[in-house]
C-alpha cells in the first residue's frame, strides 16, 4: 500500500505561533517515530510510539514539543510557541514490529521554517 | 552518553574509488545495526541491516558492512563507487539498553565526482 505520508510538506510560521505536523504511517505498522533533521545535525530522535505502550519521549527538546498517536495510527507532533531554532525538517517513520526488528519506512518530511 | 558516531562528516572521491565510512556505537548488550541512505531530494531508505549471524552483511547497490563486536563498529564499504552514490549516509543502532528506539549517527555526506 501507500508509504508513510506527512503533511504539510512545507510550513512557514511566525515565531511564537503553534504548529501541528501530521503523520500517517503505513497501515498495520505498530511502531512510529518522529525525528528532526537540521542542516549539519543529522537525525535527532524526538519521540517513539510502540503499540499501546507508553511513548518514549526522551528526545523531545523542551516542553513546547508534544506528540500523540490516536488509535494506534495517525500521529500529530505539536510545537507550541515556535522559536527560530525549531526550523528543521521533521521526519516521521514507521515499522511493522518493534523498531529493533524491522527497518523503518520514512516519510518525505515536513520542512518547518520559523520566521 | 550512549551514542552513535560517524567519523567523517564529508567525503569527496572520484568514480571507481573505494569507499569506507566509519560507524561506532557505545551501547552494550544486544544491538541491531543499520545503514540508511538519503539520495538528493529523496527520503531516507534502508541500505542494509545486521541483526545476527554472519558479521559481514551485503546490501543493495554493492554496499556491504562489517560488524566488529569487539570494536563496537559497523563500517560501511563499497569497493568501487559511482557518481550515483552521491548521497548522505546514516548509521543507526537499535539497542535494548536504549529502550529499543533507533538512534542515528550524524550522517556522512558523500560526493562522488564523475
Amino acid at each position: 500500500g501507500a508509504g508513510v505520508s506527512q503533511s504539510p510538506s512545507n510550513k512557514v510560521t511566525e515565531k511564537g505561533k503553534d504548529v501541528e505536523l501530521r503523520c500517517d504511517p503505513i497501515s498495520g505498522h505498530t511502531a512510529l517515530y518522529w525525528y528532526r533533521q537540521s542542516l549539519g545535525q543529522g537525525l535527532e530522535f524526538l519521540i517513539y510510539f510502540q503499540g499501546n505502550s507508553a511513548p518514549d519521549k526522551s528526545g523531545l527538546p523542551s516542553d513546547r514539543f508534544s506528540a500523540e498517536r490516536t488509535g494506534g495510527s495517525v500521529s500529530t507532533l505539536t510545537i507550541q510557541r515556535t522559536q527560530q531554532e525549531d526550523s528543521a525538517v521533521y521526519l516521521c517513520a514507521s515499522s511493522s514490529l518493534q523498531g529493533g526488528d524491522s527497518p523503518l519506512h520514512f516519510g518525505n518530511g515536513t520542512r518547518l521554517t520559523v520566521t | 552518553a550512549q551514542s552513535v558516531s560517524q567519523h567523517n562528516h564529508h567525503v569527496i572521491l572520484s568514480e571507481a574509488a573505494s569507499l569506507e565510512l566509519g560507524c561506532n556505537y557505545s551501547y552494550g548488550g544486544t544491538v541491531n545495526l543499520f545503514w540508511y541512505v538519503q539520495y538528493p531530494g529523496q527520503h531516507l531508505q534502508l541500505l542494509l541491516k545486521y541483526f545476527s549471524g554472519d558479521p559481514l552483511v551485503k546490501g543493495i547497490k554493492g554496499f556491504e558492512a562489517e560488524f566488529i563486536k569487539s570494536k563496537f563498529s559497523f563500517n560501511l564499504r563499497k569497493p568501487s563507487v559511482q557518481w550515483s552514490d552521491t548521497a548522505e549516509y546514516f548509521c543507526a543502532v537499535n539497542a535494548r539498553a536504549a529502550g529499543n528506539k533507533l538512534t542515528f549517527g550524524g550522517g556522512t555526506r558523500v560526493l562522488v565526482k564523475p
